[in-house]
């Protein structure tokens, strides 16, 4: 069963519009909340990360926005590049495990 | 830091076949953390450890994975016998908890069981 979840597999943006990326959660006992981005044949590298106590976290031009009574994470970024086209993955941690639970991805195809 | 560092990057064997894939956490990080992702699942945590001791293995899918950390700075995660249902990428991170600290993850290693 999955606790987190991205229920959108792809998206395609055009360059220089914004591109929302999704993820739900299902225990609310997580307390912090990270997006990681993820090129082919790399590793996954943190992008953004906000906690439980803040709805909302900017970095640049990415935005991440935490919705806690829905139990929703999103992010923002404004304006999408084509160098932002990956597979990004959000991840929740539970508190005092250091265990992310991941979602199964969202891949991002930027057009120039 | 050549950040974490994991081999070898692509495996191909046989089924039945012993595999040991191997990590080296970033210096003077204590949590090392061993994933795997699949197309269906996504980034699955495996086993994690602290200070080289293993803190949760409830990720490890069967009795036929098994990990290891004994030193701070070598880990190996090994099946045996591997099936062709433990096609995967595998990925080793590593951090230094002081509270809020995110995980680097290596390069991974792509497995192909025949």
């Amino acid at each position: 069963d999955q606790q987190v979840k991205q229920n959108s597999p792809s998206l395609s943006v055009q360059e220089g519009r914004i591109s929302i990326l999704n993820c739900d959660y299902t225990n609310s006992m997580f307390d912090y909340f990270l997006w990681y981005k993820k090129y082919p044949a790399e590793g996954p590298t943190f992008l953004i990360s906000i906690s439980s106590i803040k709805d909302k976290n900017e970095d640049g031009r990415f935005t991440v926005f935490l919705n806690k009574s829905a139990k929703h994470l999103s992010l923002h970024i404004v304006p999408s590049q084509p160098g932002d086209s990956a597979v990004y993955f959000c991840a929740c941690e539970a508190p005092g495990t250091y265990k992310y639970i991941f979602g199964t991805g969202t891949r991002l195809k930027v057009l120039a | 830091d050549a950040g974490v560092i994991q081999s070898p990057r692509h495996e191909v064997t046989e089924m039945g076949q012993e595999v040991t894939l191997r990590c080296k956490p970033i210096s003077g990080h204590d949590y090392l953390f061993w994933y795997r992702q699949t197309m269906m699942r996504g980034l699955e945590l495996l086993i994690y450890f602290n200070n080289n001791v293993p803190i949760d293995d409830s990720g490890m899918p069967e009795d036929r994975f098994s990990a290891k950390m004994p030193n701070a700075s070598f880990s190996t995660l090994k099946i045996q016998p591997s099936e062709p249902r433990d096609s995967a990428v595998y990925f080793c991170a590593s951090s230094f908890r002081t509270g809020g600290e995110t995980q680097y993850f290596g390069p991974g290693t792509r497995l192909l069981v025949l």
